[in-house]
């Protein structure tokens, strides 16, 4: 079975604080597809990144960037000098590259960021 | 633009009501999805569909169904509503796993349902 953890329910910072988002996964696939998702307060999940099992290469995207670990099972979200615009429920999520083709989702961390 | 479209953003019903809740994606995709989302556990999977006329149970199917007669339209029927039914209800629809695209979700604004 697959299954996404992110620890941390909530983060507050304050703008211009960079600020990381963990997410630990488990999975038996030895392919397997990563993502975020961004859901601002209007409710519309936004696509960030997917990230194949087999590129573990870091990937930055200007404020944005990811560090995908295979030893460690995890795919933490950095957002450098936030800001208020980056307050949002962010989601870890998983899928693999046969069987179920739907996404397995974490349950999500609450990023405030304070003017 | 890559679009999903649900019928109500805002939903009360009442218990041991029939509900629908529609979907519909105007980018051709093979693939669509129904989620629903709790505070503290995420987005979980209620029921996919591959293809029309085609659906597989996700986590959680007990007490909804579906149907998919057309391949932008992907329906969520709850066939009596009960109150722990209360939640957020998103859809989502992607392109088959053959696309480099592959399993990319995208997503609708969301149905607030509320069952009284």
């Amino acid at each position: 079975a697959q299954k996404v953890t992110q620890a941390q329910t909530e983060i507050s910072v304050v703008e211009k604080e960079d600020v990381t988002l963990d997410c630990v996964y488990e999975t038996r696939d030895t392919t397997y597809y990563l993502f975020w998702y961004k859901q601002p307060p209007s409710g519309e999940l936004v696509f960030l990144i997917r990230r194949n099992s087999f590129d573990e290469q870091n990937e930055i995207s200007g404020r944005y960037s990811w560090n995908f670990q295979k030893s460690t099972s995890s795919f933490n979200f950095t957002i450098t000098a936030s800001q208020v615009v980056d307050s949002a429920v962010y989601f870890c999520a998983l899928s693999g590259y046969t069987g179920r083709r739907a996404l397995t989702f974490g349950s999500g961390t609450r990023l405030q960021v304070q003017p | 633009d890559v679009k999903v479209t649900q019928s109500s953003r805002y939903l009360v019903k009442r218990t041991g009501e029939k509900v629908f809740l529609e979907c519909v994606q105007d980018m051709d995709h093979e693939n669509m999805f129904w989620y629903r989302q709790d505070p503290g556990l995420g987005l979980r999977l209620i029921y996919f569909s591959y293809d029309v006329k085609m659906k597989e149970k996700g986590d959680i199917p007990e007490g909804y169904s579906v149907s998919r007669e057309k391949k932008e339209r992907f329906s969520l029927i709850l066939e009596s509503a009960s109150t722990n039914q209360t939640s957020m209800y998103l859809c989502a629809s992607s392109w088959s796993e053959l696309a480099e695209a592959y399993n990319e979700q995208f997503f609708g604004p969301g149905t607030r349902l509320t069952v009284l």
